[in-house]
């Protein structure tokens, strides 16, 4: 089965760096996924497509500063500079046949 | 530019039939780049994967919803449409609907209606 795992939280201060993390259900590693950013009460918002083998393709009008990489079943999303506007939920997303699957999301605080 | 628009009613019963229209702008529902999708959010939790559906119909929908999920294509009106029967409290969500690269990612969303069921 397609799943998608991801910490509930994490924290870093305004101007650091953070690391999320989406992991692939087992038989699924090769899987490129999608990362998307949900503001307090805004819809979600695309950042990136990210294949397994690290490379990744932005949205339009996503900052550098959004970055994307992989290790085995692990995909995960780098933040470098956290700004106030960066505190967000956070959503992988990957498909396969017939269906769509999300992750849990990530609630991301900037302290 | 493309964007998004949901709409439909904000209140349904329950047990009634829930329906919501997304207008396509700034693309053509027809162009046969991409799947247009539904997602819905519950207040306070994740997202939650509906159903999809090309511009020739063929739609493929969430095995949790399957049964009470129709999703069709208007492309004269360049619109995608969204009817979820037999709804309960438990479908109260935001709902959004959403472009994905042809079984692949979803890469743009609207920007999502509250559909709340109640008596």
């Amino acid at each position: 089965q397609l799943i998608l795992t991801q910490s509930p939280s994490a924290s870093a201060s305004l101007g650091a760096s953070v690391r999320l993390t989406c992991t692939l259900s087992s038989g699924h590693s090769s899987y490129a996924i999608a990362w998307h950013q949900q503001r307090p009460d805004k819809g979600p918002r695309y950042l990136m497509k990210l294949h397994n083998d690290g490379s990744h393709t932005k949205g339009v009008g996503i900052p550098d500063r959004f970055s994307g990489s992989s290790s085995g079943a692990e995909r995960f999303l780098t933040i470098s500079s956290l700004q106030s506007e960066d505190e967000a939920d956070y959503y992988c997303q990957t498909w396969g046949t017939d269906i769509q699957v999300f992750g849990g999301g990530t609630k991301l605080t900037v302290l | 530019q493309l964007q998004l628009q949901e709409s439909g009613p904000g209140l349904v019963k329950p047990s009634e039939t829930l329906s919501l229209t997304c207008t396509v702008s700034g693309d053509s529902i027809n162009s046969g780049r991409y799947y247009w999708d539904w997602i819905r959010q519950p207040p306070g939790k994740g997202l939650e994967w509906i159903g999809s559906i090309y511009y020739t119909g063929g739609p493929y929908y969430s095995p949790s919803l399957k049964g009470r999920v129709t999703m069709s294509v208007d492309t004269s009106k360049n619109q995608f449409s969204l009817r979820l029967s037999s709804v309960t409290a438990a479908d109260t969500a935001f709902y959004y609907c959403a472009r994905q690269m042809s079984v692949a990612e979803i890469d743009s969303w609207g920007q999502g209606t509250l559909v709340t069921v109640s008596s």
